[in-house]
């Protein structure tokens, strides 16, 4: 199993500012993901964060609003840019180790834009 | 595609009481199917899991079972409690989609004494 964790672990902001979330984990994964979860809804992927390169966005999802860094096999940020109240969401980062078919997340990140 | 298909909650139970929670999928390719389960305000935590048709996934008290020609993985409990109120969630994930898990919308589990 692995041990994620995400700082902050809430945060209210005001629009058109920006705010990045870390995740890191106790050992080394192979993929890395970021999900939103909107306020009575399910989970939406977003992203997923490609150490050494570029993160692959979903539909919906582009690299101006969300950009995503991973420097190494256990650390990986979210930003969130120029924020909107439509933003407010629970925001999630998930690992899946090795040929592993479990895939596990972080407590999550509730941000709340005013 | 693939999807996800969850019963609508809130589901509310007095303590013991029997639990499903159905989940049926639409699957492009042959899936692994899991419950995940959300307890107020936490992330989300893998509760069960199964990768072949016909295996029973189980954890806690709580099973599921790899229904194949149903396209099925209901949730079951013989006994609920107060601290199994959260919101379940029924996923899958299909190899030649990638890494890919697609969610159902998730079910709140109401448990009173």
């Amino acid at each position: 199993s692995a041990v994620i964790s995400q700082k902050p672990s809430r945060d209210i902001c005001q629009r058109g500012t920006s705010l990045t979330i870390q995740c890191q984990v106790d050992s080394q994964v192979t993929m890395m993901f970021w999900y939103r979860q909107q306020p009575g809804q399910s989970l939406t992927l977003i992203a997923t964060a490609n150490q050494g390169s570029e993160a692959t966005y979903e539909s919906g999802f582009v690299i101006d609003k969300f950009p995503i860094s991973r420097p190494n096999l256990t650390f990986s940020t979210l930003t969130v840019s120029n924020m909107s109240p439509e933003d407010s969401s629970i925001y999630l980062c998930s690992v899946r180790t090795g040929s592993s078919y479990e895939q596990y997340f972080g407590p999550g990140t509730r941000l709340t834009v005013t | 595609g693939n999807s996800v298909t969850q019963m609508e909650g809130p589901v509310t139970l007095s303590e013991e009481a029997f639990l499903t929670i159905n989940c049926t999928y639409t699957a492009t390719g042959y899936p692994s199917l899991f419950w995940y389960v959300q307890y107020p305000g936490e992330g989300l935590q893998l509760l069960l899991k199964a990768t072949k048709a016909d295996d029973k996934g189980s954890n806690k008290g709580f099973e599921a079972t790899y229904r194949k020609e149903t396209t099925s993985f209901h949730l079951e409990k013989g006994s609920v409690q107060v601290s199994d109120s959260a919101v379940y969630f029924c996923a899958l994930r299909v190899n030649n989609a990638g890494n890919m898990l697609t969610f159902g919308g998730g079910t709140r589990l109401m448990v009173k004494p």
